[in-house]
Order: structure tokens, then sequence, then C-alpha cells
């Protein structure tokens, strides 16, 4: 069945770097996405991954192993304002017939502390 | 600046209504998809169109049904609306192959009372 797990919470400093996980197993697979989601907001864009390895987006990176099913968002020097949901999502081509359904795990809401 | 517009942000609608849920997009998106947002249940999918007049079911379709006249705008409704249906609904688009994924609205709180 297609399943994508994440920590449901994580509390974090400011400052400090924060590593959110994140494994999927889906029937297919073309791409890992990261969405961040501040309460009351829709998602917004963070990252994708489609091959093995590390992408870096200013603060925050977000690495693939696509053999261990596996993902994580590295957020650094955290600011207040990174409190919010961070959701990774599998875009998966067999779940539709345009291959473009995402299928979202539950969230991690981070609370960053002063 | 892409966007993608849902008509209500907070909607108050009594058992029984029959409740339209508008999502309009400027990108010439041919895949639009519905979601709703719960509490420990993150994003389901309702229902997604992958162009005009067509449309398929997500994982939690009962109680729902969609509409696509036209390639810009998609429609949810709720036939008979129910207190269980109360939730943060999301409309979402995308280009085939977009590296990027869903641009998402900015969400409907419907409360079914």
């Amino acid at each position: 069945g297609q399943n994508i797990d994440q920590p449901t919470e994580m509390t974090a400093t400011e400052g400090a770097i924060v590593q959110i996980n994140c494994t999927y197993q889906t029937s297919g697979f073309n791409g890992l996405f990261w969405y961040q989601q501040h309460a009351g907001e829709a998602p917004t864009f963070l990252s994708y991954n489609v091959l093995d390895g590390l992408e870096e987006k200013g603060r925050f990176s977000s690495f693939l192993s696509r053999s261990k099913g596996y993902s994580y968002l590295l957020l650094k020097e955290l600011q207040m304002k990174d409190s919010a949901s961070y959701l990774c999502a599998v875009r998966d081509p067999t779940e539709n017939q345009a291959g473009t359904a995402l299928i979202f795990g539950k969230g991690t809401t981070l609370s960053v502390s002063s | 600046d892409v966007k993608v517009t849902q008509s209500s942000r907070y909607l108050v609608k009594r058992t029984g209504e029959k409740v339209f849920l508008e999502c309009v997009q400027d990108m010439d998106h041919e895949n639009m998809f519905w979601y709703r947002q719960d509490p420990g249940l993150g994003l389901r999918l309702i229902y997604f169109s992958y162009d005009v007049k067509m449309k398929e079911k997500g994982d939690i379709p009962e109680g729902y049904s969609v509409s696509r006249e036209k390639k810009e705008r998609f429609s949810l409704i709720l036939e008979s609306a129910s207190t269980n249906q109360t939730s943060m609904y999301l409309c979402a688009s995308t280009e085939t192959g977009q590296v990027n994924g869903y641009t998402f609205g900015s969400g409907t709180r419907l409360t079914v009372v």
C-alpha cells in the first residue's frame, strides 16, 4: 500500500539545526516534495528531489535516497518564523491517469522557541 | 504572480444544504485537485481533474461531486452537507511534469452546523 511516515511533532530552539525525516513506500516514484504550512494557511513549496543526493536552497536542504525510500529536510539557523508544519509528499505516476498525484504524509509540526 | 483562488475563506452552512466551493487558477494548468485537511489525518484527496469535463475519484469521494466545465475552474459540491464534512478544503493545480508540484489555494474553512 501507499504510506508516507514522518514524525508528528518536533521542537527546537532559535539558531539550532533540525532534521525532519520522511520514509515512504509507494507503488511508483517520480519525485519527492517538501511543503511548509503555517497555521491556517495553504502549503507552500520548499523543495523537490527526484535524484539521490542533497539539494540546498539557502537555510533549507533536502536529501533523497530512493533505494532506502528515505528523505530528510534540514533547516539551519532556525528562526521563530520557521514554526510551522512540514509536509512530505511523493509523486506517484501510477496513482492517476495524468501521473500528477501527490501522496502526502500527515505532516510534522515544528515548534521553534527562543 | 500565479494564483489559485478559492472563492471563500470561511463558510458556515447548515446540515442538508447543498454547498459549492469554487476554485479558479490562472496558470493554464491541466490538472486540478480538491483535498480536505483534518488534524491528525493530513491532506486527503477527494477528487481531481486532468482536463475539462474529466474527473477521477480520489481517496474519499463519498458525499462529494465535482464539476469542471472550463479549464480554469474546478468546483467541489457537497450534495447534502453533514457535520462530518466540517474541515479545511484546499484546491491545488499543476501542469503535468511541473517540478514545483502543486500550487495551492488559500483554503476554505467550512463549518457545517
